[in-house]
């Protein structure tokens, strides 16, 4: 069964601290790995998309890299306008299109 | 350029009713996505549209149905509504049906059913 798991749930950093999001998939016929942000009552905002293993994504102080089984986001030294919940999902081609996100995972950042 | 727009931002909907959501694509784009999203979770696919035609579909009922119109706007419509339909149902714009394409979220209609 096609399917996007994202660890962790939450991640409490403080400012300057950097880490890495999960993103592991099971999917047949990938036609794309995407990174979202979304903030409290609006809709997602589009970050990066990946197509093939090893290709890798930067914008500001993140960094999306991508796996034939998983991606990672990246966030170098980040601010307090960082937090957000950063939602993964994949477009998979099963005979129709379709795409499957993760539950996310809620950043916290500190100052 | 003119991003997706959802209307009504709010929606207050008793049991057994039935409801139409509205979505504008971002200007260009010819497909158009709809998802529910639960508090916590994130969204769920419902179906797609492409050039008018649906050529996708997630795990939801038949009483969830859809349109596309030709300027590539569309609508949301849920029919027999039961309380775990409540949710925020977000709409989503991308250049083709085809796969690949990074999608463009509108702000979302917020569905309370009581």
């Amino acid at each position: 069964e096609d399917q996007v798991t994202q660890s962790p749930e939450a991640l409490r950093l403080q400012e300057g601290e950097s880490s890495s999001l999960n993103c592991s998939y099971t999917v047949s016929g990938l036609r794309g790995l995407f990174w979202y942000r979304q903030d409290p009552g609006k809709g997602p905002e589009f970050l990066f998309t990946l197509y093939s293993a090893g290709e890798e994504k930067e914008k500001e102080r993140l960094k999306a890299t991508l796996t034939k089984k998983e991606s990672f986001l990246h966030i170098t030294a980040p601010k307090p306008e960082d937090s957000a919940t950063y939602l993964c999902a994949v477009q998979a081609d099963t005979g129709g299109f379709k795409t499957i996100f993760g539950a996310g995972t809620r950043l916290f950042v500190k100052a | 350029e003119t991003g997706v727009t959802q209307s009504p931002t709010h929606l207050i909907k008793t049991r057994g009713q039935q409801v139409t959501l509205r979505c504008s694509s971002q200007s260009g784009h010819n497909t158009v996505s709809w998802y529910q999203q639960a508090l916590g979770q994130g969204p769920q696919f419902i179906f797609q549209y492409y050039r008018e035609e649906e050529n996708g579909r997630g795990n939801f009922p038949p009483r969830f149905s859809g349109l596309q119109f030709p300027n590539y706007s569309s609508e949301l419509n849920v029919n027999a509504l039961e309380l775990d339909d409540s949710a925020l149902y977000l709409c989503a714009s991308s250049l083709s049906g085809t796969g690949g394409y990074e999608q463009y979220f509108g702000p979302g209609t917020r569905l309370t059913v009581t």
